[in-house]
């Protein structure tokens, strides 16, 4: 069983249009998070959710809206794609006090055209 | 600058070779780093980690910190082919927003 698993896996759009990535873990995790990763590798957090909590927003455009319908679940929503916003979505779980232990997904490569 | 600094790499080396992968910060806040593993199209997987300053070993693995330096490594021994990877640096000051160096593409060429 995969434990952190995201949907899909590729994702090629137009601008403008709005696409959604979904995200489960299966760990029992309290806490989720969406990271970004340029195409220099560099990782970058963009939010993460707590108990269905927002707990960090890192100066994400607010194109962006996370939503977590329970806490095996954080999803990633994106309105008016731009292609600056071609990159790979990463969805990692982690305990609450072992955030240094983050279990990642395999990502979604968003490519915007 | 950044406030984790990580060498760019590539780094390529022979099988069996020692490798050393190096990070540098600036945030002396952070407590907690972290290496992680990333193969090609695949997301990151969490190596080692340690807490504060002082050497962790895990077989092949070991993660040394020198906080007063601002500087983490880590020593690869015996490198295989299967550790061609990008390796990435972490670190945290205990709450819950972690922040990555930039990548260290290493190849072990057998």
């Amino acid at each position: 069983d995969t434990a952190v698993s995201q949907t899909p896996k590729y994702l090629v759009t137009q601008m403008g249009n709005d696409k959604s990535i979904k995200c489960e873990q299966n760990l029992g995790h309290d806490t989720m998070y969406w990271y970004k990763q340029d195409s220099k590798k560099f990782l970058k957090i963009m939010f993460s959710y707590n108990n269905k909590e927002l707990i960090i927003n890192e100066t994400v455009p607010n194109r962006f809206s996370p939503k977590s319908p329970d806490k095996a679940h954080l999803n990633l929503h994106i309105n008016s794609l731009e292609l600056g916003d071609s990159a790979v979505y990463f969805c990692a779980s982690s305990q609450v006090e072992m955030n240094t232990e983050a279990f990642f997904g395999q990502g979604t490569r968003l490519t915007v055209v | 600058q950044k406030e984790v600094e990580q060498d760019p790499g590539p780094l390529s080396v022979p099988e069996g070779a020692i490798v050393s992968l190096n990070c540098t910060y600036s945030n002396s806040a952070f407590q907690y780093f972290m290496w992680y593993r990333q193969y090609s199209r695949k997301g990151p997987e969490l190596l080692m980690y340690t807490y504060s300053s002082g050497n962790k070993e895990d077989g092949r693995f070991t993660a040394q910190v020198d906080k007063s330096s601002k500087y983490i490594s880590l020593f690869i021994r015996d490198s295989q082919p299967s550790d061609s990877a990008t390796y990435l640096c972490a670190m945290s000051g205990g709450y819950q927003k972690v922040t990555f160096g930039t990548g260290t593409k290493l190849q072990v060429i057998p």
